[in-house]
């Protein structure tokens, strides 16, 4: 049980252009998502988190204008990188977590491999 | 976002050695641990967790020691084989806005040679 899954796992687009990456969470629901964005030999880093039925709550330095989250249901949450750029290619993966207890358990999709051009 | 380090130092062991990973966490108030595996292109896999009123938690062929003095937590894995070569990720969780995240500290790649 506990599987996460994202699509596409991986897509290239040109720049400019907006590009949309789902997360599914398969046999749980979760009311909170997070999205980490993952560049080449680095640790994730957390871009915001998602809970189902309100607005995402992003980290300092990620633009909220650029990275649109929705999180329309207990198992679905989108991450939109609009108007890409080559910077913002890299690795996206996106977490679910249970919507209930234990509270702390949290399961990663396999990620989402970007690449602007 | 919250970030530790951006250099990944590599762990080399022989196959059948113990290894040890290290990671140092940021947050004093952090009271929940998790180790993660990430092998090449795949999200991180969970392997073990520990809460801030344990100094240590064992599973099968990995422990996991807190020292909470110093805000350090370590990974030991038993007769390292090579399909433990990954990356090993530390997590902290931190309680922000009513809500809890998982933060990641900077990383280990842990190569294992026959």
């Amino acid at each position: 049980g506990a599987v996460v899954s994202q699509h596409p796992s991986w897509v290239i687009c040109k720049s400019g252009t907006s590009v949309k990456i789902e997360c599914r969470s398969l046999d749980f629901q979760a009311t909170t998502m997070f999205w980490y964005r993952q560049f080449p030999k680095q640790s994730l880093m957390l871009m915001a988190t998602s809970n189902e039925g309100s607005k995402a709550t992003y980290e300092q330095g990620v633009e909220k204008d650029k990275f649109l989250i929705n999180h329309a249901s207990l198992t679905l949450s989108t991450l939109t990188v609009t108007s890409a750029h080559p910077e913002d290619s890299s690795f996206y993966i996106c977490s679910a977590r249970y919507r209930t207890p234990p509270l702390y358990e949290q399961y990663f999709g396999p990620g989402t491999r970007l690449t602007v051009t | 976002g919250e970030s530790v380090g951006l250099h990944l130092p590599t762990l080399s062991v022989q196959e059948g050695d113990n290894s040890i990973i290290n990671c140092a966490y940021s947050n004093s108030a952090s009271d929940y641990f998790i180790w993660y595996k990430q092998e090449s292109g795949k999200g991180p896999q969970f392997i073990i967790d520990i809460r801030s009123n344990m100094d240590k938690r064992q599973g099968q062929r990995v422990t996991v020691l807190l020292n909470k003095t110093v805000k350090h937590l370590s990974l030991q894995i038993a007769a390292t084989q090579p399909g433990d070569s990954a990356v090993y990720f530390c997590a902290e969780t931190i309680a922000s806005g009513g809500y809890n995240k998982l933060i990641f500290g900077a990383g280990t790649r842990l190569a294992v040679h026959p």
